[in-house]
């Protein structure tokens, strides 16, 4: 089993839509979250962290459920330049992140 | 502020050819990190250094070797490049347990 697992998508949608991606990781003392954002053949960037009460971002919104050791994003009214890889990340108490494949996103007018 | 920065951008080898891609950070950052990624496998970290002075191996570490040369520099050692190092190579630093800031990339490819 992967350490972090995604749907790779792709998740096609019209502009302005609402759409949610989910990912799940496997080491439950894992201590840090956040969701990358990697545009293709570019360098990943963070988007957002993730906390315990959940956070949000303008149309971003991450949530994270340790009992069920998922973590979700929510992308409210797409734009196209929305479209985009992207990445689950999780890390653990030596500092190291372990990254999901991630989710491909393409949105469409 | 550069942040992240590699050198090269691009590189083509000859199987059995060695090279070393280097990275620099002007955040102050304790850890730094290189990782490879392959269409489909997502990011794999190759060797980490989680402050000046120490090197640790990550999940892909074979045909590698990193120096930590001092805070702001980590560079990555191909000895003898073969076809499977065909990749895009990317550098990261991070405080501890924190987010990571990625440079732009190197992209290589392997004959």
């Amino acid at each position: 089993r992967k350490e972090v697992e995604q749907d790779p998508g792709p998740f096609n949608v019209p502009e302005g839509a609402t759409v949610a991606f989910n990912c799940t990781y496997s080491n439950s003392a894992s201590q840090s979250f956040f969701w990358y954002r990697q545009d293709c053949r570019k360098e990943p960037k963070l988007l957002m962290s993730v906390y315990s009460s959940g956070n949000e971002d303008g149309r971003f919104t991450a949530q994270l459920n340790r009992a069920s050791q998922y973590i979700s994003l929510l992308i409210r009214d797409s734009k196209l330049s929305d479209s985009a890889t992207y990445l689950c990340v999780v890390g653990g108490y030596t500092g190291k992140l372990i990254f999901g494949q991630g989710t491909t996103l393409q949105v469409k007018p | 502020n550069a942040g992240v920065t590699q050198t090269p951008k691009f590189q083509v080898l000859k199987t059995g050819q060695s090279m070393t891609l280097q990275c620099a950070q002007d955040m102050n950052h304790n850890s730094m990190y290189w990782y490879r990624q392959d269409p489909g496998m997502g990011l794999r970290l190759i060797y980490y250094s989680a402050s000046e002075g120490t090197t640790d191996k990550g999940e892909v570490p074979n045909g590698y070797n990193v120096s930590r040369l001092n805070k702001r520099e980590f560079s990555l050692r191909l000895e003898s490049a073969a076809p499977s190092q065909t990749s895009v190579y990317f550098c990261a630093s991070s405080e501890p347990r924190d987010e990571q800031y990625f440079g732009p990339g190197t992209r290589l490819t392997v004959t």
